[in-house]
């Protein structure tokens, strides 16, 4: 199976900021990769696939890149709404497809 | 509106089995490929099982094989979890996804999800 592994595991940050997060496959996954969105108790939202590709309704001051095994979710301004838990998700080999273990983004 | 509603989640002991439903609306369902996905208190997403749009192609995690069940029936728009010999380390948020099916190859990746469903094996 592919590990995901992502970083930094938590992080404090003002509105405003700009945050980026990263993410490594443990073999190379192409571009099949997305970017979930989670706030507590809900369920998570698909931010981007295909490593940088905006699902729809998603603002625009998240972006993705990287492909082969290296990722990064951006997110530009960040916003009030935007504190919650990402994830990132391989969807190139499977059984199983698997998550990163996450990536908490906290205020300061 | 896509809806994906879980149910029948709740406390069985350790042993003891449990049926998951998912009912879906807002889309034609038997179009889509769908998955299971569980989430244990305080951890991260783990993925639990995959079937396709029309039954005929199934996999598990290696953590569940032989012990869950995955099904549907396209004709009422749900979709089941059939969990047996259920572990304490089974205890988790159980959430229903739908696959992004405007993407090609992606079976795994989940555009839609339900609300979720608890499940607790504790005696």
């Amino acid at each position: 199976a592919i590990r995901i592994t992502q970083s930094p595991s938590s992080l404090s940050a003002s509105t405003g900021d700009r945050v980026t997060i990263t993410c490594r496959a443990s073999q190379g996954i192409s571009s099949y990769l997305a970017w979930y969105q989670q706030k507590p108790g809900k369920a998570p939202k698909l931010l981007i696939y295909a490593a940088s590709t905006l699902q729809s309704g998603v603002p625009s001051r998240f972006s993705g890149s990287g492909s082969g095994t290296d990722f990064t979710l951006t997110i530009s301004c960040l916003q009030s709404e935007d504190f919650a838990t990402y994830y990132c998700q391989q969807y190139y080999s499977y059984p199983p497809w698997t998550f990163g273990p996450g990536t908490k983004v906290d205020i300061k | 509106e896509v809806q994906l509603v879980e149910s029948g989640g709740g406390l069985v002991q350790p042993g003891g089995s449990l049926r998951l439903s998912c009912a879906a609306s807002g889309f034609t369902f038997s179009s889509y490929e769908m998955n299971w996905v569980r989430q244990a208190p305080g951890k991260g997403l783990e993925w639990v099982s995959y079937i396709s749009s029309s039954g005929s192609t199934i996999y598990y995690a290696d953590s569940v094989k032989g012990r869950f069940t995955i099904s549907r029936d396209n004709a009422k728009n749900s979709l089941y979890l059939q969990m047996n010999s259920l572990r304490a380390e089974d205890t988790a948020v159980y959430y229903c996804a739908r696959v992004a099916g405007y993407v090609e190859a992606a079976g795994g990746l989940l555009d839609y999800w339900g609300q979720g469903t608890l499940v607790t094996v504790s005696s």
